[in-house]
C-alpha cells in the first residue's frame, strides 16, 4: 500500500544549529503533506503543511520543502532550542483529510 | 475551549475485557478522527466521522471495535473481548472538515491488555 516514511530514526543536533528532518513518500496523489511535533506523553502537534503544488513554505523557524520528482519532504527547523525535542512525523493527507503517518524521527537537542 | 480531551487517559484491562474510550473534540470541529498509536511508531488511522455520520472505517478496525459519535460531538471507541495486541496509545483528533488540514489531537488513552 502507499507509505510515508522517514531516512533516519535519530537526529542529533547542538542547540543553536539548524536541524533537517527528512521522510519519503510514495502517494503521489497526495494533497497536502504535513510535518507533525510529538513529545513524550502527548498528542502530536501540527506545526506546518504543504499543498502538493508548492515547492516550500516558510513558518516561524521552519521551513518545509517538497521534492515530487525525487518524493521527499523535508523540515529545516533554524536555531533548534531544547524545546524542539521530540519526535517528528511527515503524514500525508488521503480522503477525508485522514493522515497516513511515517515511523517518525527522534530530534535530540544537545545542550 | 481546552482543545481535544480524552477519558481514561490510561487503561489496564484483562484480555477478554471490554473497554470503551471517550473524545471530546474542540467544539466547532465537525471532523473528528481515531488513531491507534504503538510504541515506535506513527499513528494508524482507524475511522472519522463528520458530525455524526461515520464516513470511512480502517481495515485495522475489526469487528471487536466500534466506534459512535451520537450527536455529532463526544465520540466513544469501544474494544470488545481484549486481546494483547490491542495494547497501544489510542488518539482523537477533531478538525474543522474539508478544506482544513490541522488535526488537534489529543493526549490519548493508553491501553495495556494483561
Amino acid at each position: 500500500g502507499e507509505s510515508v516514511g522517514l531516512h533516519l530514526p535519530t537526529l542529533s543536533v547542538q542547540e543553536g544549529d539548524n536541524s533537517i528532518i527528512n521522510c519519503a513518500y510514495s502517494n503521489s496523489a497526495s494533497d497536502y503533506f504535513i510535518w507533525y511535533k510529538q513529545e513524550s506523553g502527548k498528542g502530536p502537534q501540527f506545526i506546518i503543511d504543504i499543498r502538493s503544488n508548492m515547492d516550500k513554505r516558510q513558518g516561524q523557524r521552519v521551513t518545509v520543502l517538497l521534492n515530487k520528482t525525487v518524493k521527499h519532504l523535508s523540515l529545516q527547523i533554524a536555531a533548534t532550542q531544547p524545546g524542539d525535542s521530540a519526535v517528528y512525523f511527515c503524514a500525508e493527507t488521503g480522503g477525508g483529510n485522514k493522515l497516513t503517518f511515517g515511523t517518525g524521527t527522534q530530534l535530540k537537542v544537545e545542550l | 475551549d481546552t482543545g481535544v480531551s480524552q477519558d481514561p487517559r490510561h487503561k489496564i484491562t484483562k484480555r477478554g475485557q471490554n473497554v470503551t474510550f471517550r473524545c471530546d473534540p474542540i467544539s466547532e470541529h465537525n471532523r473528528l478522527y481515531w488513531y491507534r498509536q504503538t510504541l515506535g511508531q506513527g499513528p494508524e488511522f482507524l475511522t472519522y466521522f463528520q458530525n455524526e455520520a461515520q464516513l470511512e472505517k480502517s481495515r485495522l478496525l475489526s469487528d471487536r471495535f466500534s466506534a459512535e459519535r451520537p450527536k455529532g460531538s463526544f465520540s466513544t471507541l469501544e474494544i470488545q473481548r481484549t486481546e494483547q495486541g490491542d495494547s497501544a496509545m489510542y488518539l482523537c483528533a477533531s478538525s474543522l472538515g474539508q478544506g482544513s488540514t490541522e488535526a488537534f489531537f489529543g493526549q490519548g488513552t493508553r491501553l495495556t491488555v494483561v
